[in-house]
């Protein structure tokens, strides 16, 4: 079993609908929580994280932690066809001093918002 | 823009070659992260330098290793490739001194092709 699992999609969209994209986790270690948007042939690029549980809104994103049930979710608002790219869940536990240094990702969801 | 620049952008090469990727970390960032994503793995953690020294080490193979130089740009060199080392490389570096790979930003990548 992976450590992170992702539901591959592909999603596709009406313009304007909201998103919902999940990821379930095994490991009880990992505290940070990331979602990436990745273009195709471009570096992943960071779009929020979380510590711990909780909720954290950034414009139209909307992330959401649930420890307890070893679940995330990003939420997209009034989605856009620039959303349009592949979406990347990442887990890190803390190590010594407070610090991360390698992150576990899951498999990615492609998203395809249709004008 | 990350401002973390990985050259070359595409490498092909014949197996059982040797091949040297470099990475540039943004500026004030003493962390380097190496990450290889293929179609069947996805994305995941090789190897984190910190200002010079290895701080952690992932699923890297035996034929892999990588470099910290003293002006902080990292170089993985990776040897006797196989077609199954046929993936995109990417390069991420953590902001400040600090190694917080939650916070970290990915270059473009380089794309290799074995052949």
């Amino acid at each position: 079993q992976k450590e992170v699992e992702q539901d591959p999609g592909p999603l596709s969209v009406p313009e304007g609908a909201i998103v919902s994209l999940n990821c379930t986790y095994s490991n009880s270690a990992f505290q940070y929580f990331m979602w990436y948007r990745q273009y195709s042939r471009k570096g992943p690029e960071l779009l929020m994280y979380t510590y711990s549980s909780g909720n954290k809104e950034d414009g139209r994103f909307t992330a959401q932690v649930d420890k307890s049930s070893k679940y995330i979710s990003l939420f997209i608002r009034d989605s856009q066809p620039s959303d349009s790219a592949t979406y990347l869940c990442a887990m890190s536990a803390l190590w010594y001093g407070g610090a991360t240094n390698k992150l576990i990702f899951g498999t990615g969801t492609l998203l395809a918002v249709q004008p | 823009d990350s401002g973390v620049t990985q050259t070359p952008k595409h490498l092909i090469t014949a197996t059982g070659q040797r091949v040297t990727l470099r990475c540039s970390p943004r500026s004030g960032d003493l962390s380097v992260y190496w990450y290889q994503q293929s179609l069947d793995q996805g994305l995941q953690f090789l190897i984190q330098y910190y200002n010079g020294e290895e701080r952690a080490k992932g699923n890297i193979l035996e034929r892999f290793s990588a470099q910290q130089f003293p002006d902080l740009h990292s170089e993985l060199n990776l040897s006797s490739l196989e077609l199954g080392d046929s993936a995109l490389y990417f390069c991420a570096s953590s902001v400040g001194g600090s190694d917080r790979a939650h916070e970290a930003f990915f270059g473009q990548g380089t794309r290799l092709t074995v052949v």
